[in-house]
């Protein structure tokens, strides 16, 4: 069964902290992974390619482990206003598929 | 201004009735796809088009139905058969690089009276 799974949480953290969050996907032949953020009620954004070497964007740095299957978002200096639900996406068919598969995502809140 | 249009913003729909959902792009992007979210759940697939006059069926297929006419238009209808359509209907369109993303309308939101 091809899968893409999060931790839903929720994530309650104070403003300023840092959060990561792990995403595992079962095809080790994907090629494609982003990160989206979705907003209570609204249409999911991109947030971030996700690259082989790692990227970094601002106070977010996303990272692959392909060995493991997995990854991962880390957000530094936490702002209220990055209280959102964040989704793993991955191109679990491998390339060519032109099918996305979202996973569930995690609740981020930041607290005062 | 590119980007991608979903009309109506809210849709209510009778016992037995068919209602069909606007999704147009101007991105001059080839695939487009539907998806359908529950409170609370992920994202799941409904149908999806890779090209003009051609689609295929996605995870929860059944009760729904598409057309792709236009590259720019791939409207979906949500029929009387589907016994639960209440959610959020999300469209979505891909450059056909296996690098790019998905790029989202604003969602309509089903509601049945």
């Amino acid at each position: 069964r091809k899968e893409v799974e999060q931790d839903p949480g929720p994530f309650n953290v104070p403003e300023g902290a840092t959060v990561a969050f792990n995403c595992t996907y079962s095809n080790s032949a994907s090629q494609s992974f982003f990160w989206y953020r979705q907003d209570c009620r609204k249409e999911p954004k991109l947030l971030m390619s996700v690259y082989s070497s790692g990227n970094e964007d601002g106070r977010f740095t996303a990272q692959l482990n392909r060995a493991s299957q997995y990854i991962s978002l880390l957000i530094r200096d936490s702002k209220l206003s990055d209280s959102a639900t964040y989704l793993c996406v991955v191109d679990l068919w491998g390339a060519g598929s032109y099918q996305l598969t979202f996973g569930k995502g995690t609740k981020l809140s930041v607290i005062p | 201004d590119g980007g991608i249009t979903q009309s109506p913003k809210y849709l209510f729909r009778k016992e037995g009735q068919n209602v069909t959902l606007s999704c147009e792009q101007n991105l001059n992007h080839d695939a487009m796809y539907w998806y359908r979210q529950d409170p609370g759940q992920g994202l799941r697939l409904i149908y999806y088009s890779q090209i003009v006059n051609d689609f295929q069926k996605g995870d929860i297929a059944e009760g729904y139905s598409v057309s792709r006419e236009k590259k720019e238009s791939f409207p979906l209808t949500v029929t009387s058969a589907q016994k639960n359509p209440t959610a959020f209907y999300l469209c979505a369109s891909r450059g056909l690089d296996d690098q790019e993303t998905q790029y989202f309308g604003p969602g309509t939101r089903l509601l049945v009276l």
